[in-house]
Order: C-alpha cells, then sequence, then structure tokens
C-alpha cells in the first residue's frame, strides 16, 4: 500500500486559497488518489478523486503532476465552514476495498 | 443526493451489555463497510462486506463482532459483550460495486456515537 505523507495542519482565512499537498512516492500505477474531508463528530465525506494531471468538480480541484508521487487538494475562496480535517488516500488494488486513512491535515480558517 | 444513514446517533451501554448498530446504505450500492474512530484517533476500517458475506476484516474485527444484512435495505455491526474501549464512533459506509476497487468511492454516513460505561 502506498504511504501517504501530508502537512499535519494548516491555517488560513477566509476567501483565500488553499493548496493541501500530499506526497505518495511508491504509488503503483493504477493506484488512484483520493481526497476526504471530516467534519468533528461526522463521517468522512467524499471530496475528489483523480489519477493524473488536473480534476476538478464543484468543490475542489486536485492537481497531479505526471510523477503521481505527489498531488494537490485546490480549495478555492475558503469559508469558515471548510475548517476541517482532510484526507488524502491513494486507494490500491492490492489493498481491497478498505479505505486506510492516516491522520490528516487540520485546516483552520478564520475570519 | 441518496446518502447512507445510521441508527442511534449516540448509543450509551453499560459494559458487557450488547449493541447493535444500525445503517441503511446507499439504495443501489452493494458494498458495505463498517469503520470505527475512537476520539483523537485516526479512521480504522473494521469490515466490508458483499454478496452477502464478509469480503475482508481487520485485525480488530474479531469474535466480539458480527455483521449482517438482515433485509434489503439494513446493515448492522453487533457487539457483544462491549467493553470500554469499545467507545468510539463507527461509521457505516457504502459504495457501489460494480466499478474498479480503485474507484469505487465509498459514502460514509454521520455515525453513531458508542459510549460503554
Amino acid at each position: 500500500l502506498a504511504k501517504t505523507t501530508q502537512p499535519i495542519s494548516m491555517d488560513s482565512y477566509e476567501g483565500q486559497e488553499v493548496n493541501i499537498t500530499c506526497s505518495h512516492n511508491n504509488i503503483a500505477t493504477n493506484d488512484y488518489i483520493t481526497w476526504y474531508q471530516q467534519f468533528p463528530s461526522q463521517g468522512p465525506r467524499f471530496i475528489i478523486q483523480g489519477y493524473k494531471t488536473k480534476v476538478t468538480n464543484e468543490v475542489a480541484s486536485l492537481f497531479i503532476p505526471a510523477d503521481r508521487k505527489s498531488s494537490t487538494l485546490s480549495l478555492p475562496r475558503v469559508s469558515l465552514s471548510d475548517t476541517a480535517v482532510y484526507y488524502c488516500l491513494v486507494h490500491s488494488t492490492g489493498g481491497g476495498n478498505k479505505l486506510t486513512f492516516g491522520t490528516g491535515t487540520q485546516l483552520k480558517v478564520e475570519l | 443526493e441518496p446518502e447512507v444513514t445510521q441508527t442511534p446517533s449516540h448509543q450509551v451501554t453499560q459494559m458487557g451489555q450488547e449493541v447493535i448498530l444500525r445503517c441503511v446504505p446507499i439504495s443501489n450500492h452493494l458494498y458495505f463497510y463498517w469503520y470505527r474512530q475512537i476520539l483523537g484517533q485516526k479512521v480504522e476500517f473494521l469490515v466490508s462486506f458483499y454478496n452477502n458475506e464478509i469480503s475482508e476484516k481487520s485485525e480488530i474485527f474479531d469474535d466480539q463482532f458480527s455483521v449482517e444484512r438482515p433485509d434489503g435495505s439494513n446493515f448492522t455491526l453487533k457487539i457483544r459483550s462491549t467493553k470500554l474501549e469499545d467507545s468510539a464512533m463507527y461509521f457505516c459506509a457504502s459504495s457501489d460495486g460494480r466499478l474498479a476497487v480503485r474507484t469505487d468511492t465509498q459514502y460514509f454516513g454521520p455515525g453513531t456515537r458508542l459510549t460503554v460505561l
């Protein structure tokens, strides 16, 4: 299973763009990268998933360079309600269906 | 938007008692999961369930735990003889199950907070 490394915490202010980078140096050829968001006392919520280059949805963008050894979740114009823990996961076929969560990045957005 | 629901939202029980946590997965999903999160710790996988049988389980999921799909909509986690260390948030999740594993997005419920006294 590919190990992921991401910052423990980040601080931002409302209206700013936030970029959270995750490294996954031993990602396998067929692995996908998935990001989840979790608010306190709630279940993880799927944000975005990608394989390479750039993926964008109504919530975020995901940038994956050609070597795929890292990925960056970009949250445009964050608000207070984006304060949460963000998890980067590499979903490997060989790992079965289970998701392996790390400690994530605690994003704190202030006024 | 379809969502996973869980009941109860909070369950308080005495040590040694049995509890059943209930989940209603998204209706057309085929894969179901239970995860738990002890306060301040990581989300941990417990078990996955597909085609009416356990597909995979972690070392946490010992004989104290069991899962069942008693009807076409519910998915339950039973914890026998609860211990203090079973206190945690328990999350149910479901996924389509028809997609390639690596793209089969799991959708989580709001969780059940289990408190064992």
